[in-house]
């Protein structure tokens, strides 16, 4: 069965308004979650790392301002895009990565600005 | 600069022939790399997993090498069929469980 849940599966949204995204992982504690983003006919790049208890640590070139993360516990991490402009439009993918093991993913979500 | 490359960008094959797909990563300094499997517009399955001390890992049909000293990973799947359809990526793993990916390969396998 799943590790990971990952809600919504897609969103559709205009322009300036604000979009969460929830990662959930289902059978165990995760301390850390990384937040992916993939455009299309590119490969996914690292946003940030979303940890338990305390501040996200973000990717170069990536706003911490406009991708808020707050991993409020051991099993729900979620990633809100802010004001959100059709360049927002793009694939966002979480993940867990259980110790010693491959990371799990979610199914990620769709997300298309208008 | 860390870069990981996968060659070809895309492939298409008969069914039944062998899918070789191909993966270079520059930095030796890995934990580990992976193979995964995206379907279009859904997320990731993770394929293999291969521990930098490793040479090879085998699921199935498939099997994968890994020669971290010239930075090189091969997938193999054997006997291709209709349902391999997707786009395969290789991802290793750097410092702090960061997973850096190539841009994957597109594989058709036709009937």
């Amino acid at each position: 069965g799943a590790v990971v849940s990952q809600h919504p599966s897609w969103v559709i949204c205009k322009s300036g308004t604000s979009v969460k995204i929830e990662c959930r992982s289902l059978d165990f504690q995760a301390t850390t979650m990384f937040w992916y983003r993939q455009f299309p006919k590119q490969s996914l790049m690292l946003m940030a790392t979303s940890n338990e208890g305390s501040k996200a640590t973000y990717e170069q070139g990536v706003e911490k301002d406009k991708f808020l993360i707050n991993h409020a516990s051991l099993t729900l991490s979620t990633l809100t895009v802010t004001s959100a402009h059709p360049e927002d439009s793009s694939f966002y993918i979480c993940s867990v990565p259980l110790e010693g093991g491959p990371l799990h993913f979610g199914n990620g979500t769709r997300l298309t600005v208008t | 600069k860390q870069e990981v490359t996968q060659i070809p960008a895309a492939l298409s094959v008969p069914e039944g022939e062998n899918l070789v797909l191909n993966c270079s990563f520059t930095d030796s300094a890995i934990y580990n790399l992976q193979w995964f499997r995206q379907d279009p517009g859904k997320g990731l399955t993770s394929l293999l997993l291969i521990q930098s001390s490793q040479r090879e890992q085998t699921s199935g049909r498939l099997n994968a090498s890994l020669d971290k000293s010239s930075g090189r990973s091969t997938l193999y799947i054997a006997a291709s069929q209709p349902g391999d359809s997707a786009t395969y990526l290789c991802a290793v793993t750097r410092r702090w469980g960061k997973l850096q990916f190539g841009a994957g390969t597109q594989v058709v396998v036709t009937p």
